[in-house]
């Protein structure tokens, strides 16, 4: 069974500050998710990768497939980046994404 | 278009009542999902719709009757819901059904209270 930690749980950064949010999964997988949630709901789809690393303005994912891990990295933060990070993982044989337990990032200005 | 568009945002019922969330989506996408998820947790996958047929059901109790009258439509029936089905249903789609190839995209959610 796969299973997907994420760490920090809640995270807190000044404005312009970098910040790394950790993905670890437990048996090998098919893709990595990572998720944005904002207050009131809605999700959106950050990255979805395999291998290597994907960027997207001040976004950066990474995965490292030997060690069962990925990082999301944002540069130069701002407030609007406050929302919970969720990592999500598929293998080849499950039917559905297993997901992390989310980190709560806040950042102040 | 690039959207999932749910209604509606926000609705309260009572155990007796029955009422519909829609989902829909105009990407073409083949794949169609509800979550469920309550706050602060992660999302937990209830139903999904392949070719718009039903092909994942995660043991989901009868009350909730999911739809799906043609790719670009989902929908969810509610009927004699509990006071623990409160919760924000968040609809999704893929292009493909599997999860190794699917990026997900993501309604805004409809924010369920049973009273």
């Amino acid at each position: 069974k796969n299973e997907v930690e994420q760490s920090p749980q809640n995270l807190t950064a000044q404005e312009g500050e970098f910040i790394t949010i950790n993905c670890s999964y437990s048996v090998g997988i098919s893709a990595l998710h990572w998720l944005q949630q904002h207050p009131g709901g809605g999700i959106v789809s950050l990255f979805m990768l395999s291998s290597g690393k994907k960027k997207h303005g001040r976004l950066i994912a990474t995965i490292n497939i030997q060690e069962k891990h990925s990082s999301l990295h944002i540069t130069a933060s701002h407030p609007r980046d406050s929302a919970v990070y969720i990592c999500a993982s598929g293998s080849g044989s499950a039917r559905q994404l297993t997901f992390g337990s989310g980190t709560q990032l806040t950042v102040l200005p | 278009d690039t959207e999932v568009t749910q209604t509606p945002k926000h609705l309260v019922m009572g155990m007796t009542n029955k009422k519909s969330l829609k989902c829909e989506q105009h990407m073409g996408h083949r794949a169609m999902y509800w979550y469920k998820q309550k706050a602060k947790k992660p999302p937990e996958l209830m139903f999904v719709y392949s070719y718009e047929k039903l092909s994942i059901n995660e043991s989901v109790p009868s009350r909730f009757s999911p739809e799906c009258p043609n790719s670009s439509l989902l929908n969810l029936h509610l009927h004699a819901l509990q006071p623990e089905d409160s919760a924000l249903y968040l609809c999704a789609s893929s292009q493909s059904g599997l999860v190794r190839t699917g990026e997900l995209f993501f309604g805004e959610g409809s924010r369920l209270t049973v009273l």
